[in-house]
């Protein structure tokens, strides 16, 4: 069956580190894949979006790579900041929809 | 300009009570998708519209959910009967073109709780 997997378990790091999350996808073959930013009680916001065809993606403190051969993107912030806490929801496309993970959530203390 | 918005934010009803949630699209946005998020799982797909049309409703759960956007404006949701397993929270997201992969922007989210 087609599954999405993120580590479940919260990430904690100190302010300043890199934060490295994890989406392994299983039984899909997709042509984009999105990284959401989750505050609570809000709606998912969209951060980076990455192609197929792309290893690599960047915006200001955050990096994106996506391997198709391991069916596997990393989420990287660099220079981690206490309000970069918030849940990450990794997302494929597929057709009109997106099919998501269940979030990582991180947490950057002082 | 104004982003997605859904009406209410929360709702607790009893079982076999209807609800109807609301959702406002950015303005201009052709695409409005529904999702739902249940407890301690991943946000799912539930349908798209394209303007007043459903493109894709192969998520909606069973024939209790209703899903309307009459003048491919703002959108409805509506659950009845209710059961206890449709608490969650239910996004509404919008996009502007046809084309993937498009921006999904998405609204705060209903809170409903059927007890």
């Amino acid at each position: 069956s087609q599954k999405i997997e993120q580590n479940s378990e919260a990430l904690n790091i100190q302010e300043g580190k890199t934060a490295t999350l994890t989406c392994n996808y299983t039984n899909y073959s997709p042509a984009y894949l999105q990284w959401y930013r989750q505050d609570p009680g809000r709606g998912p916001v969209f951060l980076l979006l990455i192609r197929e065809n792309e290893k690599e993606k960047r915006k200001e403190r955050l990096k994106v790579t996506f391997d198709t051969t391991l069916k596997q993107s990393l989420f990287h912030i660099t220079a981690s900041q206490p309000a970069d806490s918030a849940t990450y929801l990794c997302a494929l496309i597929n057709t009109d929809k997106l099919i998501f993970g269940t979030g990582t959530r991180l947490q950057v203390f002082p | 300009e104004a982003g997605v918005t859904q009406f209410p934010s929360h709702s607790v009803i009893e079982k076999g009570q209807t609800v109807t949630l609301r959702c406002d699209p950015i303005s201009g946005h052709d695409n409005l998708y529904w999702y739902r998020r249940v407890m301690g799982k991943e946000i799912k797909f539930l349908l798209h519209f394209v303007k007043e049309s459903k493109q894709d409703e192969s998520g909606m759960p069973n024939n209790r959910f209703l899903a309307e956007r009459t003048g491919g404006t703002y959108s409805t949701l509506k659950v009845q009967p209710a059961e206890l397993e449709d608490s969650g929270v239910y996004f509404c997201a919008s996009s502007q073109g046809l084309k993937p992969p498009e921006t999904q922007y998405f609204g705060p989210g209903t809170r409903l709780l059927v007890l």
